[in-house]
């Protein structure tokens, strides 16, 4: 397994515009979580798979982005009507979610999203 | 609510110098603790970790305790090098809820020659 991949890495869109990103996690990981992260900042949470049951939502998430997890593998996030504050990085992590709880979260390598 | 707040950097140092960041945490019962790295073009590693108090997480030279009486967890190196040049998250994660991850701003180190 080679770690959690997101695709794409890099994405420029018009404002207004829709995005989708894409996230596979490690393969035998049920927890599965959105983040974002803009220069200068550390990541902030967005929403959080437990298999393909969305448990948590930040109050970041607006009613523009929506993220599913159909089969409790892979993930997306989809924004919709882009806005020029989106412009981040987005990053997926994923772990065992195991008992207890507090597993190692390993993260993907983001996708950079600049709106124009 | 539960955050984090680590010191601004950037730190910059000359090899083999100590090496302290500070982070202090505010949370509800009883959380884990982690640092974080980030290398220049790669995606966040787990450093180390401790998650309870007292604990001490180490790894790669790198140690930090976790302080609950003064809800601190510094991260520190007895001689750093050129290719520990990073920048360095301190994250919590509430026992009680899930492994969603609360981090610190993120601290530059660079380490010159």
């Amino acid at each position: 397994d080679t770690g959690v991949s997101q695709d794409p890495r890099h994405k420029i869109t018009k404002r207004g515009q829709n995005v989708t990103f894409r996230c596979d996690p490690i393969s035998e990981h049920n927890r599965l979580y959105w983040y974002r992260q803009t220069l200068g900042q550390g990541p902030e949470f967005l929403t959080y798979f437990q298999n393909e049951a969305q448990l948590e939502k930040s109050r970041l998430l607006s009613d523009r982005f929506s993220a599913e997890r159909p089969k409790g593998s892979f993930s997306t996030l989809e924004i919709q009507r882009t806005e020029q504050g989106d412009s981040a990085m987005y990053l997926c992590a994923s772990s065992l979610g195991r008992d207890p709880p507090n597993t190692e979260a390993f993260f993907g390598q983001g996708t950079r999203l600049t709106v124009v | 609510g539960n955050s984090v707040t680590q010191m601004e950097g950037p730190v910059t140092l000359s090899e083999e110098a100590f090496l302290t960041i500070n982070c202090t945490y505010t949370a509800t019962g009883y959380p884990s603790l982690f640092w974080y790295v980030q290398y220049p073009g790669e995606g966040l590693q787990l450093l180390l970790k401790a998650t309870k108090a007292d604990d001490k997480g180490s790894n790669k030279g790198f140690e930090a305790t976790y302080r609950k009486e003064t809800t601190s967890f510094h991260l520190e190196k007895g001689s750093v090098q050129v290719s520990d040049s990073a920048v360095y998250f301190c994250a919590l994660s509430a026992t009680y809820n899930t492994d969603k991850l609360i981090f610190g701003t993120g601290t530059r180190l660079q380490v010159f020659p």
